[in-house]
């Protein structure tokens, strides 16, 4: 069974630049979540993709979206970066039945994508 | 806006010491709470709790809930610098809210000295 994978692990970028980073569910899960994790903070909820399509969505703007494949992998594009983007950005898979219930399954988190925006 | 508030922010011990990590949370609906432990990027995960007054144990760790008063705790005994971390808390939402959106704390962080 293999986990959440994600890339790049690290990137700069400069202000006003366009990022995608890309993340790949564990195996078996179909639900993707994403989470901005700025230095000294917990991880801040982004958006969840199921179903290819945004199912929730935190207190981020417009220039944060992303997309999920058949596969169930999925991208996070930020558009018009700013330096406060600057984070390690969390990608967390799990699976959610048919019913739409989550049952008891919990997140899985992969490494994360390090961003750094001059 | 749901809430978690983690304390203290940072900690350090001593191997052999036992540590008791805080978590207290304000949710709208309320369904779980979890506990990750965060050392280098990936947060792994370590209990779900839904239910009050019943310890989920895992070696060394312990943890426990109390939605009466809206807390839980985590507790670490007999530590080992193998626990030095950040301990995240977060709670989950209930059904028919996104399955995968998680309320984090800010982390408390866990030195643990030789």
């Amino acid at each position: 069974e293999t986990g959440v994978t994600q890339s790049p692990t690290h990137l700069i970028k400069t202000r006003g630049q366009q990022v995608t980073l890309r993340c790949s569910s564990q195996s078996g899960h179909n639900t993707v979540s994403w989470y901005q994790q700025a230095l000294g903070q917990g991880p801040q909820f982004i958006f969840q993709y199921y179903r290819e399509e945004e199912n929730g969505r935190g207190n981020f703007p417009p220039r944060f979206s992303g997309l999920q494949f058949p596969n169930y992998s999925s991208e996070l594009n930020v558009n018009a970066l700013e330096l406060d983007d600057s984070a390690l950005y969390l990608c967390a898979s799990s699976l959610v039945s048919s019913g739409g219930s989550s049952g008891a399954n919990v997140l899985t988190f992969g490494a994360g994508s390090r961003l750094t925006v001059l | 806006e749901d809430k978690v508030v983690q304390s203290p922010l940072s900690l350090v011990v001593h191997e052999g010491d036992t540590v008791t990590l805080n978590c207290s949370y304000e949710v709208t609906n309320f369904r779980s709470l979890l506990w990750y432990k965060q050392e280098k990027k990936a947060p792994t995960f370590l209990f779900m709790l839904t239910s009050s007054g019943i310890e989920k144990k895992s070696g060394r760790l312990s943890s426990i809930l109390d939605k009466k008063e809206l807390f839980s705790i985590l507790n670490i005994t007999a530590t080992q610098t193998g626990d030095s971390a950040v301990y995240l808390c977060a709670v989950r939402p209930a059904p028919g809210t996104s399955y995968g959106k998680l309320t984090f704390g800010q982390g408390t962080i866990l030195t643990v000295h030789p």
